[in-house]
């Protein structure tokens, strides 16, 4: 079945510093990727929706000049937390979807920032 | 933005119960699917059940979808200790949009 690697699995970083977090579909062509954000004991919410090849688009009061993701390959979305700060601790996990098939989930990745 | 509610917001029950969650949502959907997400790990995909679907079963899971009410409910059945996860309903609403949204989900404690 298709499969989403996401890395790192964990980061902790310095308030004021940037975190990349990469999202990788290993055996399919990913269309479309999602990025969620879930603070502790809440649910996932959509940051934004990033398409191969062109500019992410951002759920409403999410700031995009802070959150940036690139779609550069059908295979690759990456997203970039940057001059993080505590209170952008959370978990982040990506889906891809190749064409009209089902969302498959990365991983996550547990942000903290110190 | 989130899609629904869930409830209960957290349910402990014995090994052997059954334990039931319900979800309802806002806006017409194509389909409606339920994840399960370990403390701190990434979801698994349960079951998924479209919108012209009324019931559906999965080993010990149970999914009825009632469309008319805009409300879902997962039965887990002789539950386990290892079914202690959060539980979260999703749907894909139509027209067109590919996002899940995800309803608020369910902590259930199995205790042993």
């Amino acid at each position: 079945g298709a499969v989403v690697s996401q890395h790192p699995s964990w980061v902790i970083c310095k308030s004021g510093t940037s975190v990349k977090i990469e999202c990788r579909s290993l055996d399919f062509q990913a269309t479309t990727m999602f990025w969620y954000r879930q603070f502790p004991k809440q649910s996932l919410m959509l940051m934004a929706t990033s398409n191969e090849g062109s500019k992410a688009t951002y759920e409403q009061g999410v700031e995009k000049d802070k959150f940036l993701i690139n779609h550069a390959s059908l295979t690759l979305s990456t997203l970039t937390v940057t001059s993080a700060h505590p209170e952008d601790s959370s978990f982040y996990i990506c889906s891809a979807r190749e064409g009209d098939l089902d969302n498959t989930f990365g991983s996550g990745t547990r942000l903290t920032v110190v | 933005s989130q899609q629904g509610e869930e409830d209960p917001q957290a349910l402990s029950i014995q090994e052997g119960e059954n334990a039931t969650m319900n979800c309802s949502y806002k806006t017409s959907i194509n389909n409606l699917q339920w994840y399960r997400q370990n403390s701190g790990r990434g979801l698994v995909h349960l079951i998924l059940i479209r919108s012209n679907e009324r019931e559906k079963h999965s080993g010990r899971l149970r999914v009825t979808l009632d469309t008319s009410k805009k409300s879902s409910s997962l039965l887990i059945t002789a539950s386990r200790a290892a079914d202690t996860a959060s539980y979260f309903c999703a749907t894909t609403p139509r027209p067109g949009r590919r996002a899940l949204t995800f309803g608020s989900g369910t902590r259930l404690q199995v205790q042993p």
